[in-house]
């Protein structure tokens, strides 16, 4: 069974700081990544996928996020941190050579960008 | 093009009532999936269903719960004599027909269930 293993309950960046948040997955068979960011009281908003080909993938608000075969991971970046930024963002995962869509989720990660 | 609807947003329900969560997903979707968000733990998957089936249940505790996603209509999700560990969000997604494993999941605002 697949599992995605996001280190860091929380993570604290100053604005206008880089921002790193961790993930590593465990699956058997070529994974697909997804990242997802959740504000206060909402549902969770799709920023990028990884699906195939580079491994750098760019994904919505100036995320980009990179995949390491070697290292199972697929860390979310952003260059330069916003307030605006401070959310849950959750690491998905699912097999590529599955049958079913359905994805698995790390616990999330709490980032917050102090002015 | 609206996005995944769910209604109620919270529900209030007392032990040994039932709850009903709907979930209308995006126009063209026909997949459709049931996730539930504890305190401090990630989306734990419930159900998989496309039109008239129910794909995957595996996540889907065996007893007092159910789904369905008629031909017409919402997806339900249904939730029999709640007990107070049925208190979380419950999240609905969807994502096109086709090859659903390159789709990313489009969720909704979720439902926030409290039991008394």
């Amino acid at each position: 069974a697949q599992s995605v293993a996001q280190p860091e309950d929380q993570v604290n960046v100053a604005e206008g700081n880089p921002l790193t948040v961790k993930c590593t997955y465990s699956v058997s068979g070529n994974p697909y990544l997804f990242w997802y960011v959740q504000y206060p009281n909402r549902g969770l908003q799709f920023l990028l996928k990884y699906i195939t080909g580079d491994n750098l993938v760019k994904g919505s608000y100036g995320f980009e996020a990179e995949f390491n075969k070697s290292q199972t991971s697929f860390h979310l970046k952003k260059p330069s941190a916003l307030v605006s930024d401070s959310a849950l963002y959750f690491c998905a995962v699912r097999p590529s050579n599955s049958g079913y869509s359905t994805l698995t989720f790390g616990k999330g990660t709490m980032l917050l960008v102090s002015p | 093009n609206a996005g995944v609807m769910q209604n109620p947003r919270h529900l209030v329900r007392r032990r040994g009532q039932e709850a009903r969560l709907r979930c209308s997903p995006m126009k063209g979707h026909s997949h459709v999936y049931w996730y539930r968000q504890l305190p401090e733990e990630g989306l734990k998957f419930m159900v998989y269903l496309q039109k008239e089936n129910i794909i995957d249940e595996s996540g889907m505790p065996k007893e007092r719960f159910s789904a369905e996603f008629p031909k017409e209509g919402p997806s339900i999700l249904r939730i029999q004599q709640v007990v107070r560990g049925d208190s979380a969000a419950y999240f609905c997604a969807s994502s096109p027909p086709g090859t659903g494993q390159l789709y990313e999941q489009y969720f909704g605002p979720g439902t926030r269930l409290t039991v008394t």
